[in-house]
C-alpha cells in the first residue's frame, strides 16, 4: 500500500528566508508521481510542483523546488525567500498507479 | 473556460437523508478524483475515474458512490448520511498526457446533523 508522511506539523521561517517541508513516502509502484499543494485559510488547493519518479532532474517552478532522493524516498519541498503570502498548509501527495495519497499536513507560518 | 465547478457550496443533511455532490469539469480532462477533508487533515481519496464509464474506489469507498456516464461531470452520491460524513468534499481532474497539474474545484462544505 501507498503510504506518505510528513512529520512537521507545523513550521516557522522568516521572511525573506529559505525553508524545507519534509516528506516521505513508502510504494512497491514502479512509476509514481509526487506533488506539492499549498491550502491557504480560504480552502483552495493549489498545486505548486510535480516530480515524476524517472525524472532525472528536481523539479523547479519559480520559488518552489522539489529536492527527490529517490534512494531515501523523500520529497522535501523548498521554498526560497519566503513571502507572508506563503503562509498557509503544504500538502504533500502520491500517485502511484491510478490512486492518489495526501500526507497529513505542514502549516508554515511566516513571520515578519 | 471555468475549471472544475462543484455545487453545492455548502449543505446541512440530517442522518439518513440522501444527496448528489456535483462536479463537472470542461477542460475535457480524463481523469476525474473525489476527495474528502476532515478537520485538520489530509485529503482522502474516496473515488476516481480515469475515463467515462470507468470508476474505482478509493482509500474511504464505504458510504459513497459514484458514476461517470460523460468526461465533463463525476457525481458523488450519499445513500444514507451519517455524522461520519461530515466533512469538505472537493473534486479534482487531470489530463495525464498532458502533464501532471491536478485542478481541484472549490469544495463542498457538508455538515451531517
Amino acid at each position: 500500500a501507498q503510504k506518505i508522511t510528513q512529520t512537521q506539523p507545523g513550521m516557522f521561517v522568516q521572511e525573506k528566508e529559505a525553508v524545507t517541508l519534509d516528506c516521505t513516502y513508502d510504494t512497491s509502484d514502479p512509476s509514481y508521481g509526487l506533488f506539492w499543494y499549498k491550502q491557504p485559510s480560504s480552502g483552495e488547493m493549489i498545486f505548486l510542483i510535480y516530480q515524476g519518479s524517472y525524472d532525472q532532474q528536481n523539479a523547479t517552478e519559480g520559488r518552489y523546488s522539489l529536492n527527490f532522493q529517490k534512494a531515501r524516498k523523500s520529497a522535501n519541498l523548498v521554498i526560497s525567500a519566503s513571502q507572508l503570502g506563503d503562509s498557509a498548509m503544504y500538502f504533500c501527495a502520491m500517485r502511484g498507479s491510478d490512486d492518489m495519497r495526501f500526507g497529513a499536513g505542514t502549516r508554515l507560518t511566516v513571520k515578519p | 473556460n471555468a475549471g472544475v465547478t462543484q455545487t453545492p457550496k455548502f449543505r446541512i443533511l440530517k442522518i439518513g437523508q440522501s444527496m448528489t455532490l456535483q462536479c463537472t469539469q470542461d477542460m475535457n480532462h480524463n481523469y476525474m478524483y473525489w476527495y474528502r477533508q476532515d478537520p485538520g487533515m489530509g485529503l482522502k481519496l474516496i473515488y476516481y475515474s480515469v475515463g467515462a464509464g470507468i470508476t474505482d474506489k478509493g482509500e474511504v469507498p464505504n458510504g459513497y458512490n459514484v458514476s461517470r456516464s460523460t468526461t465533463e461531470d463525476f457525481p458523488l452520491r450519499l445513500e444514507l448520511a451519517a455524522p461520519s460524513q461530515t466533512s469538505v468534499y472537493f473534486c479534482a481532474s487531470t489530463y495525464w498526457e498532458q502533464g501532471e497539474t491536478q485542478y481541484f474545484g472549490p469544495g463542498t462544505r457538508l455538515l451531517v446533523l
